[in-house]
């Protein structure tokens, strides 16, 4: 069965530079959510987007920007990279308001 | 703010045990509960819980919730080294708002 698809899988940056990480869905899934874990702690929720609208906002820095398009894909963008922001980036899809999320593999950030 | 607290931290046991994870949790307006298994990788779904009293099995893994107690636990019985992972407790709440908040999470270590 497809699964939810991040890329990239590793990513190392330097202070003050900018990423972005995509997330694939997997079909027919229409909400995203992305979250930040960091070594030893539990996921943190960031933001989440529903048929391509911002529809929850959490702990995301104002560096941070993500979008969903129109097939649902979604990108998150990071700007002004600093040290504390080298996690484990995940990206969760569902169907509708009443599913489980699925997590994809995760994009492994590392800033230098 | 949602809180999901887990127990115990940690467990190491010996294959072909029986093992209880416990979650509880406070939430406004509480939708559902999940349990996660998480490897290396990303957290893997295990089972979804909305409704007291009925018990979700999957093999040798069954959840249960109780919403008036406010608490799940999860049960692994015949223990393998594979079932050593972390296994994350997570909460939505109603619809809107449907973040997961997840708990710090139990490291299971199987010793053969």
């Amino acid at each position: 069965a497809a699964g939810v698809i991040q890329s990239p899988r590793h990513l190392i940056k330097e202070k003050r530079e900018t990423a972005t990480l995509k997330c694939y869905p997997i079909p027919r899934h229409d909400t995203v959510y992305w979250y930040q874990q960091g070594p030893g702690q539990d996921p943190q929720f960031l933001i989440s987007f529903y048929e391509k609208m911002q529809s929850d906002k959490g702990s995301i820095p104002d560096r941070f920007s993500a979008q969903q398009f129109s097939d649902y894909h979604s990108e998150l963008n990071m700007s002004s990279l600093e040290l504390g922001d080298s996690a484990l980036y995940f990206c969760a899809s569902r169907r509708g308001g009443r599913y489980e999320q699925y997590f994809g593999p995760g994009t492994r950030l590392t800033v230098t | 703010e949602d809180k999901v607290v887990q127990s115990p931290l940690s467990l190491v046991v010996h294959e072909g045990d029986t093992v209880t994870l416990n979650c509880s949790y406070e939430v406004t307006n509480f939708r559902s509960l999940l349990w996660y298994k998480q490897e290396k990788k990303a957290p893997t779904f295990l089972f979804m819980l909305t409704s007291s009293g009925i018990e979700k099995k999957s093999g040798r893994l069954s959840s249960i919730l109780d919403k008036k107690e406010l608490f799940s636990i999860l049960n692994i019985t015949a223990t393998q080294t594979g079932d050593s992972a972390i296994y994350l407790c997570a909460v939505e709440a109603d619809f809107g708002n449907e973040k997961l908040t997840f708990g710090t999470g139990t490291r299971l270590t199987i010793i053969p």
